[in-house]
């Protein structure tokens, strides 16, 4: 699987925008995008996934660069709940290994009030 | 419809115990997989099942085995259970296309275990 950076934390304002980037520089032709969320003591959340085109759902949308070496998760109009570490995973879309899902250290988004 | 469920939610044992944790994956997804999270390792993928078959296996030791039934029900046990192996056990399930799981995985609340 590509290996994906993300920043460690980021704060948004209640109601702004949240904008989550992420790089994966060495991604393959058929590997996809995947978000995740994990909120406090729950299990992760798929959010979305996308391999090219941008992708939208009632979550969030997946802009991803015409390279696709980086992507960004926008949750529109972020609320107090939706405080959680967000993950990039990058991986075929099914099957693909002996490892699972590979879950790095994500991104502590912390929405303020 | 109905998401994950893993049952008992929380479970407290001693050391040398062991333990059966259950997974009722979403109803139609065939695929389960187990994960193990930790505060210092993250979470870890312990194996996979579709078809009631082990398809995929993390690096754990072999005191930590599973199985699927027939109704894509999963089981993972823990034997000779020690410290380190508290953590929050979490089970995910997926659809099955082409005899490959899908890598939208579904995941439920989590068992978290205890170990005294």
């Amino acid at each position: 699987d590509a290996k994906t950076t993300q920043p460690t934390s980021m704060d948004c304002a209640e109601g702004r925008a949240a904008n989550l980037p992420c790089n994966h520089s060495t991604i393959s032709g058929n590997e996809y995008v995947y978000w995740y969320r994990q909120i406090h003591s729950q299990g992760p959340q798929y959010i979305i996934h996308g391999l090219k085109n941008n992708e939208t759902n009632e979550m969030a949308s997946l802009i991803i660069t015409e390279d696709r070496k980086s992507s960004t998760l926008i949750l529109p109009h972020a609320t107090l709940r939706d405080t959680a570490v967000y993950y990039c995973i990058v991986r075929v879309g099914s099957g693909g290994g002996a490892d699972g899902l590979t879950f790095g250290k994500g991104t502590h988004l912390i929405i303020q009030p | 419809k109905a998401g994950v469920t893993q049952t008992p939610r929380y479970l407290i044992k001693t050391r040398g115990q062991q333990v059966t944790l259950s997974c009722s994956p979403i109803s139609g997804h065939r695929s389960v997989s187990w994960y193990q999270q930790t505060p210092g390792q993250g979470l870890q993928f312990l194996f996979e099942y579709f078809s009631e078959t082990q398809r995929n296996k993390g690096n754990f030791p072999g005191r930590f085995s599973g199985r699927q039934f027939s109704n894509s029900r999963s089981e993972m046990n823990v034997s000779t259970l020690e410290l380190g192996d508290s953590a929050l056990y979490l089970c995910a399930s997926s659809l099955i296309r082409d005899a490959r799981p899908l890598n939208t995985q579904y995941f439920g609340p989590g068992t978290r275990l205890t170990v005294l």
